[in-house]
């Protein structure tokens, strides 16, 4: 089955600087690469997603990359805010079902003020 | 976007009971699952709620532990049987929904599930 590894596991960050987390998956067939952000007892929140016919998407301070070659997709935040700390999730789905993803393990991102 | 409400928000029960988790969308949807979140982990998909048919169970999830009914196309239910407190955890329903290809992913507020 497919797998997920995300790094870095936790990332603290000045606000106003950047924000890179990275993440690696196996299986070829995936096709649909989503990040969630969870708040502290909250649920996952899609905040971008990217199909693999498409090798970047941005939207506002935030932006994914995707190498179908390498297997691997990152997120990037810039002008990093207090309140964009919280828990960071990739994941990886085949075809429409965006529901039966599997994940990365989260990156705990805090911003300093 | 997709609506949904998860009931309870959260328990605390007894080893040795069952509690059934309930999932209410507010629209049609194909598809439903149901994912757990351990203590400051990810999420796992614990199995696929399908309509009119046995649910489909990922590796290391079994029908006796976590069995599902999805009588219809708005609504699934997840029990959690036998507890321990190693199923102590948060589970989640999620479906597929979006335009135009149906490819995000909402999730319910989850159920705190705490077993002592």
């Amino acid at each position: 089955g497919e797998n997920v590894e995300q790094h870095p596991s936790t990332l603290s960050v000045q606000e106003g600087d950047s924000a890179v987390i990275k993440c690696t998956y196996s299986d070829s067939a995936s096709n649909y690469f989503p990040w969630y952000k969870q708040e502290l007892g909250k649920r996952p929140q899609l905040i971008i997603d990217i199909r693999s016919n498409v090798g970047e998407k941005k939207d506002q301070r935030i932006a994914v990359t995707l190498n179908k070659t390498a297997k691997h997709f990152s997120l990037h935040i810039t002008e990093t805010q207090p309140e964009d700390s919280a828990v960071y999730f990739c994941a990886a789905s085949k075809g429409t079902n965006a529901g039966k993803s599997t994940f990365g393990d989260g990156t705990t991102l805090t911003v300093k003020p | 976007s997709a609506v949904i409400s998860q009931k309870p928000s959260r328990d605390i029960c007894q080893r040795g009971t069952s509690l059934t988790i309930q999932c209410q969308v507010d629209s049609q949807v194909t598809m439903m699952f149901w994912y757990r979140q351990q203590p400051g982990q990810s999420l796992t998909l614990i199995a696929t709620a399908n309509q009119g048919s046995e649910a489909t169970y990922e590796s290391g999830f079994v029908i006796d532990k976590f069995p599902i009914s999805r009588p219809n196309l708005t609504f699934s239910t997840l029990t959690v049987s036998n507890m321990s407190p190693e199923d102590s955890s948060i589970y989640l329903c999620s479906v597929s929904g979006g335009q135009p290809t149906n490819t995000e992913a909402f999730f319910g507020q989850g159920t705190r599930l705490t077993v002592v």
